[in-house]
């Protein structure tokens, strides 16, 4: 069983809709958390990065965090074609060397 | 500010054979951090760089080694390459007290025939 796990997708919604993707992880040591998007052809890019439980909110974009549950979210508000990306979330335990753990990232595609 | 550079960001290696892949990192960053990306997967942590030690690896076999410079370019190496390293070879770099805030170039796509 992988540490995070991550609906592959694809997702696909129109223009406008809000998405909604989720990560589940099994281990509580995890306890910074972010969510990179990766373009293709592109290196991954940080979009949000939260310690805590609860919403962090920049822009479109809400990273929530819920630890006792062991679930991350991140929504986007007014989708838009160039969102059109793979969305990884990942994390890294408390203490060491920043050994980041990656979901396996969703891929969305916004429709005009 | 230039960002992480990579290179070379294609290369065709034959089973067995050796690879370099070379990395500038952010100017001012002092940690350089590798992954492998496999296709359709998330990338997987190989090893980290903090003042040119290795103070952090994942589950990859010695083969796999390592190098920073002072400047805090770097080099990733594979010796012995086999079928299952191809992948997407992604650098990143960061300050070791930004946890998680990791800087990524573009990748060095390595088929192995």
């Amino acid at each position: 069983q992988k540490e995070v796990e991550q609906d592959p997708g694809p997702l696909s919604v129109p223009e406008g809709a809000i998405v909604s993707l989720n990560c589940t992880y099994s281990n509580s040591a995890f306890q910074y958390f972010m969510w990179y998007r990766q373009y293709s052809r592109k290196g991954p890019e940080l979009l949000m990065y939260t310690y805590s439980s609860g919403n962090k909110e920049d822009g479109r974009f809400t990273a929530q965090v819920d630890k006792s549950s062991k679930y991350i979210s991140l929504f986007i508000r007014d989708s838009q074609p160039s969102d059109s990306a793979t969305y990884l979330c990942a994390m890294i335990k408390s203490g060491g060397y920043q050994k980041v753990t990656f979901g396996t990232g969703t891929k969305l595609q916004v429709i005009p | 500010e230039t960002g992480v550079t990579q290179s070379p960001t294609h290369l065709i290696k034959t089973r067995g054979q050796q690879v370099t892949l070379r990395c500038s990192s952010q100017s001012g960053h002092n940690t350089v951090s590798w992954y492998q990306q496999a296709l359709g997967q998330g990338p997987q942590f190989i090893f980290q760089y903090y003042r040119e030690e290795e103070n952090g690896r994942g589950n990859f076999p010695p083969r796999f080694s390592g190098l920073q410079f002072p400047n805090y370019s770097s080099e990733l190496n594979v010796n012995a390459l086999e079928l299952d390293d191809s992948a997407l070879y992604l650098c990143a770099s960061s300050l070791v007290q930004d946890i998680g805030e990791l800087f990524f170039g573009e990748g060095s796509r390595l088929t192995v025939l």
